[in-house]
């Protein structure tokens, strides 16, 4: 498997303008997380689905932010409008639930760098 | 309640010495700690991970401790070396999928 792909890797974007980062799980995981990692406040949770629908998106800091995941291969994460405050690395991970309910590990993808000008 | 508290932020070691990265929590419902690895330029990639029913955990030159007690947990990284130069992050679940993880752990290992 090729692991979670994300894309773009990299975006520079002028502030107000509409951004959408996409993720690819891996096959078969039926967990998606999206993160965000900035130095200054680390690696947050904004949001995770699990078998395609939003379970706990608390940490999506405001309405400019939205989450989608239409089908098990696809999620995207959009910002519109964004803000400088915005730059950061956005990553997308998968994972899925071991018979029994233990937790397993989540699978980062390599992440997008958003910067906002 | 839901933080997970780190430290150091960063930490230089000589190669071949131990790294120890401590974690402390405050919600005794968290039942699944994991430390992530992290590379400049990518994705955190799960190290080693503990459930509290157990007091310590290895594998190879990393050993998770876990003190239920006292609610802290730390890493162990045995006979250092400069590949292990990294961000270290640790984790805590309620097996419910969320993870909330520490602020980070820049290690720098000198050769």
């Amino acid at each position: 498997d090729a692991g979670v792909i994300q894309s773009p890797r990299h975006e520079v974007t002028e502030m107000g303008q509409e951004v959408t980062l996409r993720c690819k799980p891996i096959s078969g995981h039926d967990y998606l997380f999206w993160y965000r990692q900035t130095m200054m406040r680390g690696l947050e949770l904004l949001i995770y689905f699990n078998n395609n629908v939003p379970i706990d998106d608390s940490g999506m800091p405001e309405d400019r932010f939205s989450a989608k995941m239409p089908n098990a291969s696809f999620s995207t994460l959009k910002i519109q409008p964004s803000e400088p405050r915005d730059s950061a690395v956005y990553f997308c991970a998968s994972s899925f639930e071991l018979a029994g309910g233990f937790y397993n590990e989540q699978f980062f993808g390599p992440g997008t760098r958003l910067t906002v000008l | 309640q839901q933080q997970v508290k780190q430290s150091p932020q960063s930490l230089i070691v000589q190669k071949g010495g131990i790294s120890i990265i401590n974690c402390a929590y405050e919600n005794t419902a968290f039942d699944y700690f994991p430390w992530y690895q992290q590379f400049p330029g990518k994705g955190p990639a799960l190290l080693i991970a503990i459930r509290p029913d157990v007091s310590e955990k290895k594998e190879g030159r990393f050993t998770i401790s876990f003190n239920k007690s006292a609610k802290q947990f730390s890493l162990h990284i045995m006979d250092s070396q400069p590949g292990d130069s990294a961000t270290y992050f640790c984790a805590a679940s309620m097996n419910t999928g969320k993870l909330i993880f520490g602020q980070g752990t820049t290690l720098q290992v000198k050769p």
